[in-house]
């Protein structure tokens, strides 16, 4: 079974740092480029960042600004996010997927004060 | 950036009935699209991938069609458990994945 896990979220001040991991099972992972994806509260799905299988091409949304840094390692079939300093609007759902055919059941970031 | 457009923004529609929904690119994704329904608290649900194949456990009753820039998702007849906001999406090309803004199915 196709199972991508996301953990890391929570409450965290404007400014701070979160660090989210997804565990990726079920599939060949090291075959797929990887993406994080994020909804905010009554939006639609957002791409925030994705990174390729080898991890030879990365990119950011605009919005992301230098804050953020994804990376893979694919020994481990995981995923991870650093989040550098957050802001209110970066609070929403945060899924991982490959793209397409597999999404985690999301993590909760919410920066507030 | 590729750029995605749903239409109707809100759809109601009769159990029983057929719902249509539309999907538009701004350039061709060839058949690189997905379609995903979402329900209130729950994350997006793939239904069909590469345009017209249903995902794992997918009913047969919704069906997706079309390449290049125009697409369509078909509900053939609406059930209850239907409801929710749909979504398309291209993994054609990124930097980004692009979304459209959702079709609302109603039921009536």
């Amino acid at each position: 079974e196709v199972q991508l896990v996301e953990s890391g979220g929570g409450l965290v001040q404007p400014g701070r740092s979160l660090r989210l991991s997804c565990a990726a099972s079920g599939f060949k992972f090291d075959d797929y480029a990887m993406h994080w994806v994020r909804q905010a509260p009554g939006k639609g799905p957002e791409w925030v960042s994705g990174i390729s299988w080898n991890s030879g091409k990365i990119d950011y949304a605009d919005f992301v600004e230098g804050r953020f840094t994804i990376s893979r390692d694919n020994a481990k079939n995981s995923l991870s996010l650093q989040m550098n300093g957050l802001r209110a609007d970066d609070t929403a759902l945060y899924y991982c997927t490959n793209g397409y055919t597999a999404w985690g059941q999301g993590t909760l970031v919410t920066v507030s004060s | 950036e590729i750029v995605m457009t749903q239409s109707p923004v809100t759809l109601s529609v009769s159990p029983g009935e057929r719902a249509t929904l539309s999907c538009r690119a701004s350039q061709s994704v060839t058949t690189n699209l997905a379609w995903y329904q979402q329900r209130p608290g729950q994350p997006p649900r793939l239904l069909i991938y590469d345009a017209s194949a249903r995902a794992t456990g997918v009913p047969a009753r919704f069906s997706g069609s079309g390449s290049r820039t125009e697409f369509t998702l078909t509900i053939s007849s609406l059930q209850s458990e239907d409801f929710g906001v749909y979504y398309c999406q291209q993994y054609h090309n990124w930097p980004p994945l692009t979304f459209g803004q959702g079709t609302k199915v109603d039921i009536k």
